[in-house]
């Protein structure tokens, strides 16, 4: 069983679209962290929510943590080809004393020119 | 500053065999952190050490196992390799570990078990 799942599994986009990614949980994360991960690389931190209900951008990115922190969302404006790769939100769990942070499954982006 | 480097980037071995991966993280960091990435099972966590302590362990077995040296330079080791440990393996270094500390990675080790 997934402690976080992510929807949806795959979206293929023409460049230009909007889209959205979702990470959801029954579990309260202290923080939460959505990576991209492009083929025969690592993830790399795109962002770090930590307050509930917090929204940040990064330009054409906007994230959002929601009020619970159970769950989390991604959205995309003006898709391009660049973006394309496996997004992965990842939780910090709340109850011991040095988080241990777990990934969900991801979400494969291909934004098609 | 450098980043996260893993060595081997590749890796062929066969059932019942032992596997040692190898971990730098970025200078002056000193958490590591060791996850496993299958297409099935996305990344699932291992284990991470903080001052050549582990402090964290994921659901593996006692196959699974690592280490953390005073450089804070950590190896991995699978033992008895069955066909499922087929996977890249990814190894994230961050400051302290602490909360909301952002987990840099490798780019990991594929490694394939036949």
């Amino acid at each position: 069983t997934q402690l976080l799942e992510q929807s949806p599994q795959f979206l293929s986009i023409q460049e230009g679209e909007n889209l959205t990614v979702y990470c959801n949980s029954s579990s309260v994360f202290s923080s939460l962290q959505w990576y991209r991960q492009e083929p025969g690389e690592g993830p790399v931190l795109l962002v770090t929510v930590v307050t509930g209900g917090e929204v940040k951008k990064l330009k054409r990115l906007t994230f959002q943590f929601g009020d619970a922190r159970k769950d989390s969302s991604l959205h995309i404006t003006a898709a391009q080809p660049g973006d394309t790769g496996l997004y992965l939100c990842a939780g910090a769990k709340v109850e011991t004393s040095y988080d241990k942070v777990i990934f969900g499954p991801g979400t494969s982006l291909s934004v098609i020119p | 500053k450098a980043g996260v480097t893993q060595t081997p980037r590749y890796l062929i071995k066969t059932r019942g065999q032992q596997v040692t991966l190898s971990c730098s993280p970025i200078s002056g960091h000193r958490s590591v952190s060791w996850y496993q990435q299958t297409p099935g099972q996305g990344l699932q966590f291992l284990f991470e050490y903080f001052s050549e302590t582990q402090r964290n362990k994921g659901n593996f077995p006692g196959r699974f196992s690592g280490r953390q040296f005073s450089n804070s330079r950590s190896e991995m080791n699978v033992s008895t390799l069955e066909l499922g440990d087929s996977a890249l393996y990814l190894c994230a270094s961050s400051g302290t570990g602490a909360r909301n500390s952002p987990l840099h990675f490798g780019n990991g080790t594929r490694l394939t078990v036949t």
